[in-house]
């Protein structure tokens, strides 16, 4: 089966920076997204890395090593509404995304 | 203009009725996908229509569950004779067939099955 791993929940305080993990083992990959989800609401789009690297957006960078089966989320400047969920999903093929459980960042003052 | 609408917000059930979600995707996109979210689970991917093609419905769970897409647009999640397992939050999402890379979702359809 497809395994996607990170952490369960982080702490971190405002203004700080966190790095968040995630390990995939699949049987296929055609790219891995970022997505965040704060509490009752929708998941909405970070980020997507295809290739190795850093992609840097604002505030947020992802990183990915497709030899590692691994990626991060790096997360600057941390401000109270950070505190969400982090999905970390992979694409086998086509478009469908299997998506981690998700890690709980909780930003405190 | 409008994001990925769901309709209703919240459905609670009793066991062994059907019921149906609704989806209305943003306009434009092609492709639409249906997730469901259960407490302190991943989105788990249903099935998903990309045009007229044959939908993937590799992840529908049982028999009890299938799912139309009518004029290429909305769509209807059912769910026959439900469990008490069903309950969870199902999502919704579209993208454009150009930028698979980014679905949208929609905010989400809460069921409770009592």
């Amino acid at each position: 089966g497809q395994n996607i791993d990170q952490p369960t929940e982080m702490t971190a305080t405002e203004g700080a920076i966190v790095q968040i993990n995630c390990t995939y083992q699949t049987s296929g990959f055609n790219g891995l997204f970022w997505y965040q989800q704060h509490a009752g609401e929708a998941p909405t789009f970070l980020s997507y890395n295809v290739l190795d690297g850093l992609e840097e957006k604002g505030r947020f960078s992802s990183f990915l090593s497709r030899s590692k089966g691994y990626s991060y989320l790096l997360l600057k400047e941390l401000q109270m509404k950070d505190s969400a969920s982090y999905l970390c999903a992979v694409r086998l093929q086509g478009s469908t995304l299997t998506f981690g459980k998700g890690t709980m960042l909780l930003v405190s003052p | 203009g409008a994001g990925v609408s769901q309709s209703p917000s919240n459905k609670v059930t009793e066991k062994g009725k059907d019921v149906e979600l609704r989806c209305d995707p943003i306009s434009g996109h092609t492709a639409l996908y249906w997730y469901r979210q259960s407490l302190g689970q991943g989105l788990e991917f249903l099935i998903y229509f990309q045009g007229n093609s044959a939908p993937d419905k590799s992840g529908l769970p049982s028999d009890r569950f299938s799912a139309e897409r009518t004029g290429g647009s909305v769509s209807t999640l059912t769910i026959q004779r439900t469990q008490q397992e069903d309950s969870a939050v199902y999502l919704c999402a579209s993208s454009l067939v150009a930028r698979a890379s980014e679905q949208y979702f929609g905010p989400g359809t809460r069921l409770t099955v009592t």
